[in-house]
């Protein structure tokens, strides 16, 4: 089964709202990290966060490895925020590769 | 400048040919990986490195060879090209170890087989 349950799937935001992206992973971790990527761009590491909260202006980040789950809140959206969040995972049992998850497409309208 | 790189950009080709993809970085990692990104934007591993070591094949077809000339350098090989493999294909460095380290990602190389 996936490993790493990603939600939502999509997301159409007002500028201006918040917006909560979550992660579940079925299998213990070492690591996880976000990644950003505009259609046809690069992938881009927002956050690294094996464990705890981490920010970096409206954006932040929560790991909670106990629970197997990852958070990402954006806050006060902007519309150059459109694009794919991806997370990804490193097995707990596995090492030297990242397990991603299958996205969540953000639209933020003016 | 520190980063990965890669190239070609972008490459179109036939069925039955052979591609080479190039990747290089310059973080001084020692660990390299490639992925591919599918049509549908999902991303799996496919190979590992560590310092010119193959540490993971994620069961992929032997037409696929990825080969290391030193620790910053590492390519991938497809030797005779089928439709399915039309991808974005990745590249990434990290610092070495089992306990997660940040991984570093190149622009990609887009393939198109005809």
């Amino acid at each position: 089964g996936q490993q790493v349950q990603q939600s939502p799937t999509s997301l159409v935001l007002q500028e201006g709202e918040n917006a909560e992206l979550q992660c579940n992973f079925s299998t213990s971790l070492n690591s996880m990290q976000w990644f950003y990527q505009r259609p046809g761009g690069s992938l881009i590491s927002v956050f690294y966060n094996p464990s705890g909260t981490k920010q970096s202006g409206r954006l932040t980040s929560t790991t909670v490895i106990k629970e197997r789950r990852s958070s990402l809140h954006i806050s006060s959206s902007q519309i150059t925020d459109s694009g794919t969040y991806l997370c990804a995972m490193e097995p707990g049992n596995m090492g030297y590769k990242l397990t991603f998850g299958t996205g969540t497409s953000l639209l933020v309208d003016p | 400048e520190t980063a990965v790189f890669q190239t070609p950009n972008y490459h179109v080709t036939q069925v039955g040919n052979e591609v080479s993809f190039n990747c290089k970085q310059t973080l001084g990692h020692d660990t390299m990986y490639w992925y591919k990104q599918d049509s549908k934007k999902l991303l799996k591993i496919m190979f590992s490195y560590n310092n010119k070591q193959l540490i993971v094949n994620e069961t992929v077809p032997r037409r696929f060879s990825p080969q290391s000339s030193d620790k910053a350098h590492l390519n991938l090989r497809i030797k005779s090209v089928e439709p399915e493999d039309s991808a974005v294909y990745l590249c990434a460095s990290s610092l070495p170890g089992l306990g997660g380290y940040e991984q570093y990602f190149g622009p990609g190389t887009r393939l198109t087989v005809l």
